[in-house]
């Protein structure tokens, strides 16, 4: 079966550092996307990862580790604006398989 | 700029209507999907489409058809809305190629009364 799994709510303070988890089993994987949504919005594109390391843009990066099926996103240097959901998303063939996303909140 | 237009923000419907939902994109894409999104279950693939009048089922795909006539438009049809197709629907683009995201529209909020 597809399985995503990541966290359903964070919070964090402004100007810190925040990592969010992704699990995955899938049975194809071409690759791992990173989207963020602002409530009410589409979600848009923040980064990719097909090979195991790290991928930085920025204050985001995205990490892969393919035998452990596991991913995070590390935001740096919270702002207020940050505030949104983060989803993950598996590349089986070309589809995409989604997780149900992290609310992320952040305090001043 | 990706360019993805879904026709309308929020639609009311009365349970039993067909409803039409529009998708147009201006970057000549060959591949678009329909997902729904509601909270706790994340994005849903309805259908998507590879070329034009090709369709394929995606994982939900009861309930709903889909149409593409021409390549920059992809119709979402909700054959007899039911309460329980009260969402949130998103429209995607697709280039091709493994790195490739892919690109949303707005979205369109669906209350079926």
């Amino acid at each position: 079966g597809q399985n995503i799994d990541q966290p359903t709510e964070m919070t964090a303070t402004e100007g810190a550092i925040v990592q969010i988890n992704c699990t995955y089993q899938t049975s194809g994987f071409n690759g791992l996307f990173w989207y963020q949504q602002h409530a009410g919005e589409a979600p848009t594109f923040l980064s990719y990862n097909v090979l195991d390391g790290l991928e930085e843009k920025g204050r985001f990066s995205s990490f892969l580790s393919r035998s452990k099926g596991y991913s995070y996103l590390l935001l740096k240097e919270l702002q207020m604006k940050d505030s949104a959901s983060y989803l993950c998303a598996v590349k089986d063939t070309d589809k995409l398989i989604f997780g149900t996303g992290t609310r992320l909140q952040v305090f001043p | 700029d990706v360019k993805v237009t879904q026709s309308s923000r929020y639609l009311v419907k009365r349970t039993g209507e067909k409803v039409f939902l529009e998708c147009v994109q201006d970057m000549d894409h060959e591949n678009m999907f329909w997902y729904r999104q509601d909270p706790g279950l994340g994005l849903r693939l309805i259908y998507f489409s590879y070329d034009v009048k090709m369709k394929e089922k995606g994982d939900i795909p009861e309930g709903y058809s889909v149409s593409r006539e021409k390549k920059e438009r992809f119709s979402l049809i909700l054959e007899s809305a039911s309460t329980n197709q009260t969402s949130m629907y998103l429209c995607a683009i697709y280039r091709g190629g493994h790195s490739q995201p892919q690109h949303f529209g707005d979205g369109t909020r669906l209350s079926i009364l």
